[in-house]
């Protein structure tokens, strides 16, 4: 089976606040992804890696950063949280094999900027 | 513009009752769609992936079926356990980018 894994489940930050949101996959997958996810507009992508210190600005990329230095550990990181970066994060990876183009989540991380 | 609607926004049904979510999109180009289930403060679950118009999925209670514009689906006799939100999501030709629904929120009621 496929384990996606978030480092928190909750979190509570203050604004100003830097913040370190860490995913790690089991399944030597290539792809992953950052999603936020807010009531009544879906999950929105943040940011895709497609390998190892490859990152790809998704649709909402403003306010955030990534890091991937190793293939299994996906960062997203917040460099001063706001108020409107109050949301469900998760994160997701997937394999490029053809045929597979599934993408696995993890539990998500409820982040809620004070 | 790339776009996946989902429908109803939500829905009530008896224990026993069967009925079909829908998933309607209109894309460029579609290499997969893809149906989750996401249970309250959790991440989303995979339950099928579709490929091809006229293509067909089953698991338990659970049947997703795909044409060229829109993929349903049909819950059959469900139970309160079903009570979830379903989401649909559409991956674009030749892209990494998914395009995800607003999802359907079931309620199973016993």
């Amino acid at each position: 089976d496929v384990k996606v894994t978030q480092s928190s489940r909750y979190l509570v930050k203050r604004t100003g606040e830097k913040v370190f949101l860490e995913c790690v996959q089991d399944m030597d997958h290539e792809n992953m992804f950052w999603y936020r996810q807010d009531p009544g507009l879906g999950l929105r992508l943040i940011y895709f890696s497609y390998d190892v210190k490859m990152k790809e600005k998704g649709d909402i990329p403003e306010g955030y950063s990534v890091s991937r230095e190793k293939k299994e550990r996906f960062s997203l990181i917040l460099e001063s949280a706001s108020t409107n970066q109050t949301s469900m994060y998760l994160c997701a990876s997937r394999t490029t094999r053809t045929g597979q183009e599934t993408q696995y989540f993890g539990p998500g991380t409820r982040l809620l900027v004070l | 513009e790339d776009q996946v609607t989902q429908s109803p926004e939500a829905l009530r049904l008896q224990e026993g009752e069967s009925s079909s979510l829908n998933c309607s999109y209109t894309v460029s180009g579609l290499r997969g769609l893809f149906w989750y289930r996401q249970d309250p403060g959790k991440g989303p679950e995979f339950l099928f992936t579709l490929y091809s118009a006229g293509e067909e999925k089953e698991k338990e209670r659970l049947k997703a079926t795909l044409t060229k514009k829109e993929s349903f689906l049909h819950i059959t006799a469900p139970k309160p356990e079903d009570s979830a939100t379903y989401l649909c999501a559409v991956q674009i030709s030749g892209t990494y980018k998914y395009i995800f629904g607003t999802g359907t929120r079931l309620k199973v009621l016993a």
